[in-house]
């Protein structure tokens, strides 16, 4: 199995709403990532865990509240959306989060915030 | 800072060749090439590490030149699959943890 999963693709909810973005992988991979993409724009890193330790938060607001509640699943929590917070939001994963691991990527939760 | 890409997008026909290029500000440590195609998720391609080297997959194939920071994505003889976006992704060397995506190039082959 070399799937990345990420649950819903789609979401839709209002700015006083709390939801949760859910990524699953069973690859064994122990480095797990949280980037958000803008329409017609490069991916942009969120966060990082490695062996189920946050090691980067690149200075997300505190509405995202990452978790991971074991190797193979992280989950994004939301409270209090502003609509430019509308975007893609892609997990990955990789083995160890070492230099030069290839990421593995799920398919997305397309997020929009009313 | 995010690497730059160029150009920022390219029309071709089939069975014609491209070059992406992705520079960088910082020294590097390695450089990824993924594809995402609409609606889909990024694709890993290959990685080159430092020491220039030059990597292939297929028709396409990547060189880097850590010297001037930059790496280029060769695509030959194209076909319809290789339309998407392409972004070089950059660990440099003193943040070898973080892989930031460049700007992006998107390709579109036409019959």
């Amino acid at each position: 199995d070399t799937e990345v999963t990420q649950t819903p693709k789609h979401l839709v909810m209002g700015m006083t709403n709390k939801k949760s973005l859910k990524c699953e992988q069973h690859m064994g991979h122990r480095a797990m990532y949280w980037y958000k993409q803008k329409a017609k724009k490069p991916p942009e890193l969120m966060f990082v865990y490695s062996y189920e330790k946050l090691s980067i938060n690149e200075s997300v607001p505190s509405r995202f509240s990452p978790e991971c509640p074991n190797s193979s699943l992280l989950n994004l929590h939301l409270h209090a959306l502003q609509p430019e917070d509308s975007a893609l939001y892609l997990c990955a994963s990789s083995g160890t989060g070492t230099p030069n691991e290839k990421l593995f990527f799920g398919s997305g939760t397309q997020l929009s915030v009313l | 800072q995010q690497p730059v890409q160029s150009p920022q997008a390219v029309i071709l026909r089939e069975g014609e060749d491209a070059v992406i290029n992705c520079s960088s500000s910082k020294a590097l440590y390695s450089v990824h090439w993924y594809r995402q195609k609409h609606g889909e998720a990024p694709v890993f391609l290959m990685i080159l590490l430092k020491g220039g080297e030059q990597k292939g997959h297929e028709k396409i194939s990547a060189s880097f030149n850590e010297k001037k920071q930059q790496s280029s994505l060769y695509l030959t003889a194209s076909q319809l699959s290789y339309s998407g976006t392409y972004f070089c992704g950059t660990e440099d060397l003193y943040n070898t943890d973080k892989l930031i995506f460049g700007t992006g190039t998107r390709l579109q082959v036409f019959p």
